[in-house]
């Protein structure tokens, strides 16, 4: 099994529709949860954090369920800019170093 | 303010050559890495390095070098590029946020063709 898994999608949503993407991570020890966003033939960018409580930036809201081991992102009142693959990263554990596990992204298609 | 920066951009290699891979951060971060994306795999830690004077192997090592030169910059060598290595490069650099969790940031990559 996979770190961190991801349906790659894509995910066809028409504009002002309400979307939301898993992550499923396998390690339970696992403390650092990230969406990035990473748009076609650029870098990632840091889209929010994940943490325990939950976190919300506008029209994004990210949640962790520890139980499940999974997280999510739910994306309300969808814009054609939001169009972008969403990675999923976790920190891996066991070392004396926090590294970044990155799952292999969830697409997203916003059409008018 | 820049954030990370990657030189070159694009880079056509024969098998067998050899090139470096520039990365530079000016935000004072402590942490810097170098991650390899190639479709269907997702991004790959290459090597990375915790603060100045150190670096350790992440998940796919093999065929390449790092030297962390002073705090903002870290290279990547390729000593004798073969085509498995033709991949988009991308250097990142972390802080650690108030909740202790290591943000990183990445830079533009490098798309790296080797023939």
């Amino acid at each position: 099994r996979k770190e961190v898994e991801q349906d790659p999608g894509p995910f066809n949503v028409p504009e002002g529709a309400t979307v939301a993407f898993n992550c499923t991570y396998s390690n339970s020890a696992s403390q650092s949860f990230f969406w990035y966003r990473q748009d076609c033939r650029k870098e990632p960018k840091l889209l929010m954090s994940v943490y325990s409580s939950g976190n919300e930036d506008g029209r994004f809201t990210a949640q962790l369920n520890r139980a499940s081991q999974y997280i999510s992102l739910l994306i309300r009142d969808s814009k054609l800019s939001d169009s972008a693959t969403y990675l999923c990263a976790v920190n891996e554990v066991n070392t004396g170093f926090q590294k970044l596990v990155f799952g292999t992204g969830t697409r997203l298609l916003v059409s008018p | 303010n820049a954030g990370v920066t990657q030189t070159p951009k694009f880079q056509v290699l024969k098998t067998g050559q050899s090139m470096t891979l520039q990365c530079a951060q000016d935000m004072n971060h402590n942490s810097m890495y170098w991650y390899r994306q190639d479709p269907g795999m997702g991004l790959r830690l290459i090597y990375y390095s915790a603060s100045e004077g150190t670096t350790d192997k992440g998940e796919v090592p093999n065929g390449y070098n790092v030297s962390r030169l002073n705090k903002r910059e870290f290279s990547l060598r390729l000593e004798s590029a073969a085509p498995s290595q033709t991949s988009v490069y991308f250097c990142a650099s972390s802080e650690t946020d108030s909740w202790s969790q290591e943000t990183q940031y990445f830079g533009p990559g490098t798309r790296l063709l080797v023939l």
